[in-house]
C-alpha cells in the first residue's frame, strides 16, 4: 500500500540555520504531496503541496519540490526562526482517497 | 478559506462518563469527515471515515460501540467516546472534504480536541 517515510526527529536548530526535513514516499502512480504543520496544541495547517513532478510548493519561505525520480518531497527552509518550531507532517493523496501521513518531525528552534 | 471548527477544544471529565465532540464545516458542504488521534509525540491515527447520512467505517482496531460516530448532516459530525476511561486520553482531530470552491486541499482541519479523562 501507499506509504509515507519521513525523518525521525526531533530536531533542534539555532535560530536562522538551514532546515531540511526528509521525505520519502511510496506508491503506484502519483500522487499529490503535502506537508501539514501543527503548532503546539492545535490542529493541522496546509503549509506547502505540489501535485504533480518538478512542481516546487512554497510557502512562509519553506519550500519543497516533487521529486518523482527519487519519489521525494524534502521541506527546506534557508533560515529558520522560533516560530518554526512545531511538528511537521509529509503527507501524500490520490483522487478521492485517504491522505496517508508519516509519523511527524518535531522542530524546535533555538533562540 | 474553507472552516472547519471543532468543539470544544478541552475537555475533562471523570472515569465513565461519556463525551462528545462536534465538528462542523462552516462554509461547505462536508460529504465526508474524518476522526484522528493523536497520541502524545506520535503521529496522526485515522480512526473512521464517515460520510452524510450513511454508517461510518472504522479503521482496523478501533472499538465502533467506544467510539461512536454521527454524520447527520452535510455540515456536521459528531464523536461520541463512551464510557470513557484514562487510556481514552488523547488529542482528536475532525477534518472534512466536500464541494468547496477553490479549495487547495483534499481535507480540512479542525483544531483539535484535548480530552483527558481522570
Amino acid at each position: 500500500g501507499d506509504s509515507v517515510t519521513q525523518m525521525e526527529g526531533p530536531v533542534t536548530l539555532s535560530e536562522e540555520a538551514f532546515l531540511t526535513i526528509n521525505c520519502t514516499y511510496t506508491a503506484t502512480g502519483y500522487p499529490s504531496l503535502f506537508w501539514y504543520v501543527q503548532y503546539p496544541g492545535e490542529g493541522l495547517q496546509l503549509l506547502l503541496k505540489a501535485t504533480k513532478a518538478d512542481d516546487k510548493g512554497s510557502n512562509k519561505g519553506f519550500e519543497a519540490t516533487y521529486r518523482k525520480e527519487t519519489t521525494s518531497f524534502h521541506l527546506e527552509k534557508g533560515s529558520v526562526q522560533v516560530s518554526d518550531s512545531a511538528v511537521y507532517f509529509c503527507a501524500l493523496h490520490f483522487g478521492n482517497e485517504k491522505l496517508t501521513f508519516g509519523t511527524g518531525t518535531r522542530l524546535t528552534i533555538i533562540p | 478559506g474553507a472552516v472547519v471548527s471543532q468543539h470544544p477544544s478541552r475537555v475533562i471529565c471523570k472515569s465513565g462518563t461519556s463525551v462528545k465532540i462536534e465538528c462542523r464545516s462552516l462554509d461547505f458542504q462536508a460529504t465526508t469527515m474524518f476522526w484522528y488521534r493523536q497520541f502524545p509525540k506520535k503521529s496522526l491515527m485515522l480512526m473512521a471515515t464517515s460520510n452524510e447520512g450513511s454508517k461510518a467505517t472504522y479503521e482496523q482496531g478501533v472499538e465502533k460501540d467506544k467510539f461512536l460516530i454521527n454524520h447527520a448532516s452535510l455540515t456536521l459530525s459528531t464523536l461520541t467516546v463512551t464510557s470513557a476511561h484514562p487510556e481514552d486520553s488523547s488529542f482528536y482531530i475532525c477534518s472534512a472534504s466536500g464541494a468547496y470552491r477553490a479549495s487547495n486541499q483534499p481535507q480540512h482541519f479542525g483544531d483539535g480536541t484535548r480530552l483527558s479523562i481522570l
